[in-house]
């Protein structure tokens, strides 16, 4: 079934910068958009933005422009995001997740990356 | 950005009854709104998309409904595997905008 799986748990100091991998399987990798999400502890969840695995071109949300960067290697079926300037606030499950019907719904997700920024 | 609102933040009911989640957004969104079930410490699930689409593999007891502002989500008999968080997203408009969740505990 499709796939989506996601590199281990990073712990981070501030100012630092996290890349986190997301390979993707049984499916057509560069057919579908792939989206990252975050969730700080106990709270919602804050879209971050998306990667077009076939074009590399991406859109970011506002929130995080100038600091993340999201690319690809459709080789080996693997969308990065990578977030750089690293704050306490970082701190959060990073997913990402397909875009199933090529109108931003997302399925499945990974199983989630766990980035904890500490000094 | 469109603001998306969750109502109630929290509920408790027992398995069997009727449940009903609302999400409302700050502007028509037309059908561009789907749920997400996310269970304790796992990733978020897709239940419905498109508003009323139920996607594959999830059980029938999940519906949904509601266009432009005010969206529902109705568990028709709620089962022990269903008490988590649901979470609607609008996919209208850039930036894509989730609601705050609402967490279903067993009363």
């Amino acid at each position: 079934q499709v796939q989506l799986v996601q590199s281990g748990a990073e712990v981070k100091k501030p100012g630092a910068s996290v890349k986190v991998s997301c390979k993707a399987s049984e499916y057509t990798f560069t057919g579908h958009y792939m989206h990252w999400v975050r969730q700080a502890p106990g709270q919602g969840l804050e879209w971050m933005g998306w990667i077009n695995p076939n074009s590399g071109n991406t859109n970011y949300a506002q929130t995080f422009q100038g600091r993340v960067t999201m690319t690809r290697d459709t080789s080996i079926s693997t969308a990065y995001m990578e977030l750089s300037r690293l704050i306490s606030d970082d701190t959060a499950v990073y997913y990402c997740a397909r875009d199933v019907t090529g109108g931003s719904v997302f399925d499945p997700w990974g199983q989630g990356t766990l980035v904890t920024v500490s000094s | 950005d469109i603001q998306m609102t969750q109502s109630p933040s929290s509920l408790s009911a027992s398995v069997g009854d009727r449940l009903t989640i609302t999400c409302r957004a700050s502007q028509s969104i037309s059908t561009y709104l789907n749920w997400y079930q996310q269970k304790s410490g796992k990733a978020p699930k897709l239940l419905i998309y498109a508003a009323s689409s139920l996607q594959s593999g999830v059980p029938s007891r999940f519906s949904g409904g509601g266009s432009g502002s005010d969206f529902t989500l109705t568990i028709s008999s709620l089962q022990p595997e269903d008490f988590a968080t649901y979470y609607c997203q609008q996919s209208y408009s850039i930036p894509l905008t989730f609601g705050g969740g609402t967490k279903v505990e067993i009363k």
